[in-house]
């Protein structure tokens, strides 16, 4: 079973709409969470990371459900620039202490 | 302020051959993550150091693959010989003490290409 699991897509979303999508993990103990994006060729960059209470940061929400262990991210009014590769983040996953990531999502959106 | 500074950024070279990725990453921070990132694998945990001692090298693929840091403001990553099959993009990020509980920033990468 893969530790970190993403729909890889692509979303391909209208601009204006809301999209969301999930992210499960298998280790149970994994104790910290992040949504990372990634541009063509570029480096990851953290997004948000997210708290057991649920956090948001402008269009951006992030869900964590730690008794079915799934992440969510909510983008809401989504614009042209959201365009990129969402990585989900875990800790304790594959190393001793390091993060897991996610292969990631492709979002797309469209004029 | 300068980011994570990796190079070189695009190396091509033939099987082989050795090859030595270099990453300096920010001032002050206290650990430093080697990635490999591939289509079919994602970005994978190679290596992470903490105030420059190596904590955890389960991820580095065999023998082949070393790293060091001999000191806070540098590190490399070596393969040796390398093999098709190396060719990635190599990613090199530093965080504050307690790495994988805070951000995680990210160096511009190598693209590796082994022929």
């Amino acid at each position: 079973r893969k530790e970190v699991e993403q729909d890889p897509g692509p979303f391909n979303v209208p601009e204006g709409a809301t999209v969301a999508f999930n992210c499960t993990y298998s280790n149970s103990a994994s104790q910290s969470f992040f949504w990372y994006r990634q541009d063509c060729r570029k480096e990851p960059k953290l997004l948000m990371s997210v708290y057991s209470s649920g956090n948001e940061d402008g269009r951006f929400t992030a869900q964590l459900n730690r008794a079915s262990q799934y992440i969510s991210l909510l983008i809401r009014d989504s614009k042209l620039s959201d365009s990129a590769t969402y990585l989900c983040v875990v800790n304790g996953g594959g190393g001793a202490d390091g993060l897991t990531f996610g292969k990631g999502t492709h979002l797309i959106i469209q004029p | 302020d300068a980011g994570v500074i990796q190079s070189p950024r695009h190396e091509v070279t033939e099987m082989g051959q050795e090859v030595t990725l270099r990453c300096k990453p920010i001032s002050g921070h206290n650990s430093l993550f080697w990635y490999r990132q591939t289509m079919m694998r994602g970005l994978e945990l190679l290596i992470y150091f903490n105030n420059n001692v190596p904590i955890d090298d389960s991820g580095m693929p065999e023998d082949r693959f070393s790293a060091k840091m001999p000191n806070a403001s540098f590190s490399t990553l070596k393969i040796q010989p390398s093999e098709p099959r190396d060719s990635a993009v190599y990613f090199c990020a530093s965080s504050t003490t307690g790495g994988t509980y805070n951000e995680q920033f990210f160096g511009p990468g190598t693209r590796l290409t082994v022929l």
